[in-house]
C-alpha cells in the first residue's frame, strides 16, 4: 500500500466545472509533485512544492490549475474550468529531497 | 530538455523466461528510478538506482552513469509481472522525466 494517499480515486466532471483532488504526502517528505499521465502513458510535470513553497510549475498550471500544500493539511490540485483534454490520471508523489520518489495511487479524472 | 528512451516498446514472454529492459537518457542523471504500472493501476517504485547495480527479489538494475543508460533485468518472469515498466530520471532539480515505457506481457 502506498504511503502517499490520494483522494478521490475517481472524479467525473462536466466541462467547465471545477475538479479538485487531494494528496497526503509520505510523512517526513518535504517535496511534493503533481504529474498528469495521459492515455498514451505520457507523463506531464505540473508543479512541485518544497515545504509548502512552489518550486517549479509549467505554464498550463499557472493558467487553469491551482495547487497548494499547506502545513498540517493535505496538498491539493484544482482545475478551475475542466476541459475534455484534462481527462487523465493525476499522480501525486513525494520525496525526502535527494533520493527516490513515492507515488500515490492517483486520481483518475474524466471530463465529459 | 532531458529525453528518456526505453526499449523494447513491448515484449512478450513465456512464463519462466527472463526479461531485459533498457533505458537510455540524453543528459546527466543524478537520480534514476524504475517504476511498474498495471493497466489502470498506480505507479509502483521498483528500484532506485542512480549508479551501479541494485537487486531486489527477481529484479536487478544496472546503471552506467557515464554511458547514460540503465537496464532492468527480470528473472523467471511470472504472469503477474505483466504491465508497463517506466524508467524516470532527474538531474539536480527535483522534476522527474519519464521514459516511454516498456509494455510486458507474460503468457502462462
Amino acid at each position: 500500500n502506498s504511503k502517499v494517499i490520494q483522494t478521490p480515486r475517481y472524479l467525473v466532471k462536466g466541462q467547465g466545472q471545477k475538479a479538485k483532488m487531494r494528496c497526503i504526502p509520505e510523512k517526513g517528505h518535504p517535496v511534493v509533485f503533481w504529474y498528469q499521465q495521459n492515455k498514451n502513458n505520457e507523463f506531464k510535470f505540473l508543479i512541485n512544492f518544497q515545504n509548502q513553497e512552489v518550486l517549479q510549475q509549467i505554464d498550463m498550471t499557472e493558467k487553469r490549475f491551482s495547487a497548494e500544500c499547506p502545513s498540517n493539511s493535505p496538498c491539493s490540485l484544482e482545475i478551475q474550468s475542466s476541459e475534455a483534454g484534462d481527462s487523465a490520471l493525476y499522480l501525486c508523489a513525494s520525496s525526502p529531497g535527494v533520493s527516490d520518489y513515492t507515488f500515490g495511487s492517483g486520481t483518475r479524472l474524466l471530463v465529459i | 530538455g532531458q529525453q528518456v528512451q526505453q526499449s523494447p516498446a513491448s515484449l512478450v514472454l513465456q512464463e519462466g523466461e527472463n526479461a531485459e529492459l533498457q533505458c537510455n537518457f540524453s543528459s546527466t542523471a543524478t537520480r534514476l528510478q524504475w517504476f511498474y504500472q498495471r493497466p489502470g493501476g498506480s505507479l509502483v517504485s521498483l528500484l532506485y538506482n542512480p549508479s551501479g547495480t541494485k537487486h531486489t527479489g527477481r529484479l536487478t538494475s544496472t546503471t552506467v552513469t557515464k554511458e547514460r543508460r540503465s537496464s532492468l533485468h527480470i528473472s523467471s518472469s511470472q504472469t503477474t509481472d505483466s504491465g508497463t515498466y517506466f524508467c524516470a530520471i532527474s538531474n539536480m532539480g527535483y522534476k522527474l522525466t519519464f521514459g516511454t515505457g516498456t509494455s510486458l506481457l507474460v503468457d502462462p
